[in-house]
């Protein structure tokens, strides 16, 4: 079993419509990143959060600690949101924070 | 904020040789890490750097393959020795520059025929 599983894998919607990832994870961490890849490679994190709920413009972002769970939703879906989106948890080492990856979400949002 | 960079941006080498990619962040970093991106894959997690010490490497990954310097808070190289075409990846590098995020470089596409 992944340490980290991402739902859907490829989502295709509508310009305006809300989109929501999910993210579960089995590993112990001290928070969780979202990140964005657009084609091309660049990432970008979105947000990195510990508990409860983040919002950035369009964006928002929330995690339960204890169930394991965290997910991704984008309001009034836009083109420019077609990305990649990468659900990626910290795990806490001996020598630092270490990312794991989820698989990613391949989002196509049509006009 | 910080802003890392890496070169080369694209390489196209043959097998046999060996390419050292450079990663420069803009702010000085306790932790830098290097990363695999094969094609259609997430991200898999090469080696962790910290100034002064050797890297850490990840299970599958070996120093003789991919040595790692850092010689410093600001720079570290990755170099994919002795290349084969399974080598073709995006190689990304990253720095936790707080505990708030972690910032990614624009990554190196390199191609092995």
């Amino acid at each position: 079993k992944n340490e980290v599983e991402q739902s859907p894998q490829n989502l295709t919607a509508q310009e305006g419509e809300f989109i929501t990832i999910n993210c579960s994870y089995s590993v112990g961490i001290s928070a969780l990143h979202w990140l964005q890849q657009h084609p091309g490679g660049g990432i970008v994190s979105l947000f990195m959060l510990s508990s409860g709920k983040k919002k950035h413009g369009r964006l928002i972002a929330t995690i339960n600690i204890q169930e394991k769970h965290s997910s991704l939703h984008i309001t009034a879906s836009h083109p420019r949101d077609s990305a990649v989106y990468i659900c990626a948890p910290n795990r806490s080492m001996e020598y630092g924070n270490k990312l794991v990856f989820g698989a990613g979400t391949i989002l196509r949002v049509k006009s | 904020s910080a802003v890392i960079s890496q070169k080369p941006s694209r390489d196209i080498c043959q097998r046999g040789t060996s390419l050292t990619i450079q990663c420069q962040v803009d702010s000085q970093v306790t932790m830098m890490f290097w990363y695999r991106q094969q094609p259609g894959q997430s991200l898999t997690l090469i080696a962790t750097a910290n100034q002064g010490s050797e890297a850490t490497y990840e299970s599958g990954f070996v120093i003789d393959k991919f040595p790692i310097s850092r010689p410093n808070l600001t720079f570290s190289t990755l170099t994919v020795s002795n290349m084969s075409p399974e080598d073709s990846s995006i190689y990304l590098c990253s720095a936790d520059p707080s505990t708030d995020t972690q910032y990614f470089g624009p990554g190196t596409r390199l191609t092995v025929l």
